[in-house]
C-alpha cells in the first residue's frame, strides 16, 4: 500500500541549529511529495512540495529534495528559529486519473526550539 | 479574505448524541475534503467531495456523514455509532480534485465527547 513514516518526535534544539526531519514512503506510482507545517491550535499550511524525482522545494529556508533511489524526502533546515517550533507532516499524493486528491500523511513530528 | 471557516474551535458532546461540524469556503474551490487528527498520528481521510451534490467515503467513513448541497459548504456529522469520536477535524479545499491541486486547510474543530 501506500504510506509515508517519519522520524519520531519530538525533536528538540537550540536556536540556530540544524534542523533534519527524516521522511520515508511507499507508493504504488508515481507521487508528489509535501510538508505542511502546523502551528500550535492551527490548521495545516503547505510549507512545500515537489513532483518529481530530484526536484527540490524550498520555502522561509527550509528544502527537501525529492530522492526516488532512496524513497525519501527530508526536511532540512540550515539555522532553525524559536518561530519554527511546530508540527511538520510529511505527505505524499498520487498522480493518475483514477486517483484522488487525497494526501496521505506521515504521523507528524513535534519541533521544539529553545532560545 | 478567501479562506476556509471552521466552527465552533473546540465541541464538546455527550456520548451518544450526533454533532455536525461546519465547513465553509470562500474560495469558489469545488473540492472539498474531512480529514481527523489523533495525537501522534497523521490526518486521515474521512469523506470528500469533487462536486456539489456528490461525495465518496474516505479510509475511515464509518460513523461519520457529510452532505454537499451548496459549492461553499461541506459539513460533517459525527454520529453515535462513531466509537472514538474525540479527535481534531480539519477541512480542506482544493480548486478541483486532483493531483494537480494544491489543498487549502481550515483552522480545524477540536471535539471531545464524553
Amino acid at each position: 500500500g501506500n504510506s509515508v513514516t517519519q522520524m519520531e518526535g519530538p525533536v528538540t534544539l537550540s536556536e540556530e541549529a540544524f534542523l533534519t526531519i527524516n521522511c520515508t514512503y511507499t507508493a504504488t506510482g508515481y507521487p508528489s511529495l509535501f510538508w505542511y507545517v502546523q502551528y500550535p491550535g492551527e490548521g495545516l499550511q503547505l510549507l512545500l512540495k515537489a513532483t518529481k524525482a530530484d526536484d527540490k522545494g524550498s520555502n522561509k529556508g527550509f528544502e527537501a529534495t525529492y530522492r526516488k533511489e532512496t524513497t525519501s524526502f527530508h526536511l532540512e533546515k540550515g539555522s532553525v528559529q524559536v518561530s519554527d517550533s511546530a508540527v511538520y507532516f510529511c505527505a505524499l499524493r498520487l498522480y493518475g486519473s483514477s486517483n484522488t486528491g487525497k494526501l496521505i500523511f506521515g504521523q507528524g513530528t513535534t519541533l521544539q526550539v529553545k532560545p | 479574505d478567501g479562506g476556509i471557516t471552521q466552527s465552533p474551535k473546540y465541541l464538546f458532546r455527550k456520548e451518544g448524541q450526533n454533532v455536525t461540524l461546519s465547513c465553509e469556503q470562500n474560495l469558489n474551490h469545488d473540492a472539498m475534503y474531512w480529514y481527523r487528527q489523533d495525537p501522534g498520528q497523521g490526518l486521515r481521510l474521512i469523506y470528500y467531495s469533487q462536486i456539489v451534490n456528490d461525495f465518496q467515503k474516505g479510509d475511515i467513513a464509518e460513523g461519520y456523514s457529510v452532505s454537499r448541497e451548496k459549492k461553499e459548504s461541506f459539513p460533517l456529522t459525527v454520529t453515535s455509532a462513531q466509537k472514538n469520536p474525540t479527535a481534531f477535524y480539519l477541512c480542506a479545499s482544493s480548486i478541483k480534485d486532483g493531483d494537480l491541486y494544491e489543498q487549502y486547510f481550515g483552522p480545524g474543530t477540536r471535539l471531545t465527547v464524553t
